[in-house]
């Protein structure tokens, strides 16, 4: 089945040690986003990029990079986590195009930071 | 702005009734799409059905229904004979216009509805 796949489901990383998250898609979707997501709130999107065109939010920390090398691969690096980054960070996908279109999301990869 | 707004914190309902989400939007535009997803605890966001803009028929999908009030800017979720597993985090989501003219590719999010079903 075509989906969308987060490794690793958990991480666990320490005080200011960088982190990698990585997505990747099978659904050969145009746009790939990126969202945090905190206990009981609703997902707050950090970026997403139409094929390879970046596109940051105004307010996603520089702590946060990302990186998309093609279609099928987008990965959320973290320099300096901080314990404010502990959250679930959740990697979705669309056609692009108009606004029919849904989004599909992986199963999410929870990051604890100690 | 376009802004989506959930003000159910959280809901409970028995078994095998049906309960409705209320989700209200804002927007100024004519095109747009209205998705609601479910969450449970597992955490994984799973797409339950859209309604477009201009979809003159009310969405259905199984046991979920969209009342969609354009006049209203409303679009609950009214899920029917409800079922233990349906307890989960429910977000309303809006996706605007054509990207051509927006240049974007952005889903806003309500804050989100906790469901309980009760046994």
């Amino acid at each position: 089945d075509a989906m969308v796949i987060q490794n690793p489901r958990y991480q666990v990383t320490q005080f200011g040690k960088p982190v990698t998250l990585s997505c990747s898609q099978t659904l050969n979707h145009n746009v790939m986003y990126w969202y945090q997501q905190k206990s009981s709130q609703a997902p707050k999107l950090l970026f997403h990029y139409y094929d390879k065109d970046f596109n940051n939010e105004a307010d996603t920390p520089d702590n946060f990079q990302s990186r998309r090398p093609n279609t099928s691969f987008c990965f959320l690096d973290i320099r300096s986590p901080g314990l404010g980054d502990a959250a679930m960070y959740l990697c979705a996908t669309s056609r692009g195009g108009d606004w029919y279109n849904e989004q599909f999301f992986g199963p999410g990869t929870r990051l604890t930071v100690l | 702005a376009q802004k989506i707004t959930q003000t159910q914190p959280g809901m409970f309902v028995q078994e095998k009734e049906a309960v409705t989400l209320d989700c209200t939007y804002d927007t100024s535009d004519q095109s747009y799409g209205l998705f609601w997803y479910k969450q449970p605890s597992s955490g994984e966001m799973i797409f339950l059905i859209y309604q477009g803009s201009y979809d003159e028929q009310n969405a259905t999908e199984g046991r979920y229904s969209l009342n969609f009030q354009k006049a209203r800017k409303s679009a609950n979720l009214v899920i029917s004979a409800s079922q233990l597993g349906d307890s989960a985090m429910y977000f309303c989501a809006m996706r605007e216009g054509s990207s051509s003219t927006s240049g974007t590719y952005k889903y806003i999010f309500g804050t989100g509805t906790r469901l309980k079903v009760l046994a």
